[in-house]
């Protein structure tokens, strides 16, 4: 029982280059989110899915695109990196049609150089 | 949007103690507010929430009450142990179709043996 896996854990990158971080849940919830959490900011919302096939913007969604590849899968790509998105990434799952918490990933560690 | 105000930011307790933390929302319309408990290394993990219909509620050591009127709800830790060391988060829901969390800035929870 997985629950909600990220990928990859930690990973370096330098100022201008891209990637992608992923997200799968196994918990055959409707919606997914992806947060990013900063130090004495709690966190905050980059992109969410409701459902399958809708993506919409968060709280703090420039230089991030996200892809719901399916209903397990929700990717976030950083097109171009810089330094202040140095963070750790968050994948959360929930059930889209009632209240309910929401499962998290253990996290990215993203450092941009 | 809505805007959720955590403190303290930091909290320390005596191994026995009893430690509270509160937060405030500001939309009236959220109906769901859940606490997180995240260790280090880890994604937060929920540990009770309660419901806008409720003014408490309790699981073993940790109890939530929720006041409607003015805006706010607290965790409530007795017996605190060690093991209860952790950043803690609350979260409310914002009234709308895709059920989004908004976070508090998280305490910081340190009990001394």
């Amino acid at each position: 029982n997985a629950g909600v896996t990220q990928t990859p854990k930690f990973q370096v990158l330098k100022t201008g280059q891209s990637m992608t971080l992923q997200c799968a849940q196994d918990m055959n919830h409707n919606s997914m989110y992806w947060y990013r959490q900063d130090p004495g900011m709690g966190l905050r919302l980059i992109y969410y899915s409701a459902s399958e096939g809708t993506t919409d913007k968060g709280e703090v969604p420039n230089g991030y695109n996200v892809s719901r590849l399916n209903k397990r899968e929700f990717s976030l790509r950083l097109e171009s990196a810089a330094p202040s998105q140095t963070s750790v990434y968050f994948c959360a799952s929930s059930e889209y049609d009632r209240e309910n918490g929401y499962t998290f990933g253990s996290g990215t560690r993203l450092t941009v150089v | 949007g809505e805007n959720v105000e955590q403190h303290p930011s930091t909290l320390s307790v005596q191994e026995g103690d009893s430690a509270v933390i509160k937060c405030t929302y500001s939309d009236s319309a959220s109906n769901y507010f859940p606490w997180y408990k995240q260790e280090l290394g880890k994604g937060p993990q929920l540990i009770i929430d309660i419901r806008s219909n409720v003014g408490e509620k309790k699981d073993q050591r940790i109890a939530v009450t929720l006041n409607k009127t003015a805006k706010h709800f607290s965790l409530h830790i007795t017996e605190t142990q060690p093991e209860d060391s952790a950043v803690y988060f609350c979260a409310a829901i914002l009234s709308g179709s895709a059920r989004q969390l908004t976070f508090g800035s998280g305490t910081q929870l340190t009990v001394l043996p």
